[in-house]
């Protein structure tokens, strides 16, 4: 099956910095690509879908100017948490899709945890 | 309203015993899609399955088996023989059309399996 990549696995930093985290297909073309939040024990939260060259459609209450989505070609995707802050605490799953039809298959990348300080 | 529903918070079962995930989906859309993935303490979703709205020919895998009933609508998970590989966070997703026309899953708050030995 194909393969997404995320990096990094892990990151922790200090509250008031900004990390970025990278989403990659590495073996097809991901018209769509969507970032999800996780918290312990808790379901997937979609955060916001992007598709390639265009802005990111952002969910209800997730802040745009927070979470900077910035997906510039059909293999990478890009996640800025802006400005952290402890409760930015969890767990980032990026997923790819070749298509915007529910036929494509979504693959999932393994997932950053990202602990703010 | 949800519209992904996983009853089962929690389930746990002795190896070689079978168990049953429960997932009932709510959707006004005629054509949508039905996953489930696993998600083992890795945190990395596999993807097990994908059925269309117009597929309700159930189906088997191994010790997997899935029964899509619209008349319901329910799309469980049954797991024969239960192992101890087999404990994992199990989440059912449906995905349907988004304003925008592209697909757009949601998923259930999870089942948590625990297969003890």
């Amino acid at each position: 099956g194909a393969v997404v990549s995320q990096h990094p696995s892990r990151v922790i930093c200090k509250s008031g910095t900004s990390v970025k985290i990278e989403c990659r297909s590495l073996d097809f073309q991901a018209t769509t690509m969507f970032w999800y939040r996780q918290f312990p024990k808790q379901s997937l939260m979609l955060m916001a879908t992007s598709n390639e060259g265009s802005k990111a459609t952002y969910e209800q209450g997730v802040e745009k100017d927070k979470f900077l989505i910035n997906h510039a070609s059909l293999t990478l995707s890009t996640l800025t948490v802006t400005s952290a802050h402890p409760e930015d605490s969890s767990f980032y799953i990026c997923s790819a899709r070749r298509g915007a039809g529910g036929t494509y298959e979504q693959y999932f990348g393994p997932g950053t945890r990202l602990t703010v300080t | 309203a949800q519209k992904v529903t996983q009853a089962q918070t929690e389930i746990s079962v002795v190896e070689k015993e079978d168990v049953t995930l429960d997932c009932v989906y709510e959707t006004r859309d005629t054509t949508y899609y039905l996953f489930w993935y696993k998600q083992p303490p890795s945190g990395e979703l596999v993807f097990l399955i994908r059925r269309n709205s117009f597929d309700e020919q159930n189906e088997i895998s191994g010790r997997y088996s899935w029964n899509f009933q619209k008349s319901t609508s329910s799309f469980n998970f049954t797991i024969t023989a239960s192992q101890v590989v087999d404990s994992a966070v199990y989440f059912c997703a449906l995905s349907e059309r988004a304003s925008g026309g592209s697909y757009i899953p949601t998923f259930g708050r999870g089942t948590s399996l625990i297969v003890h030995p």
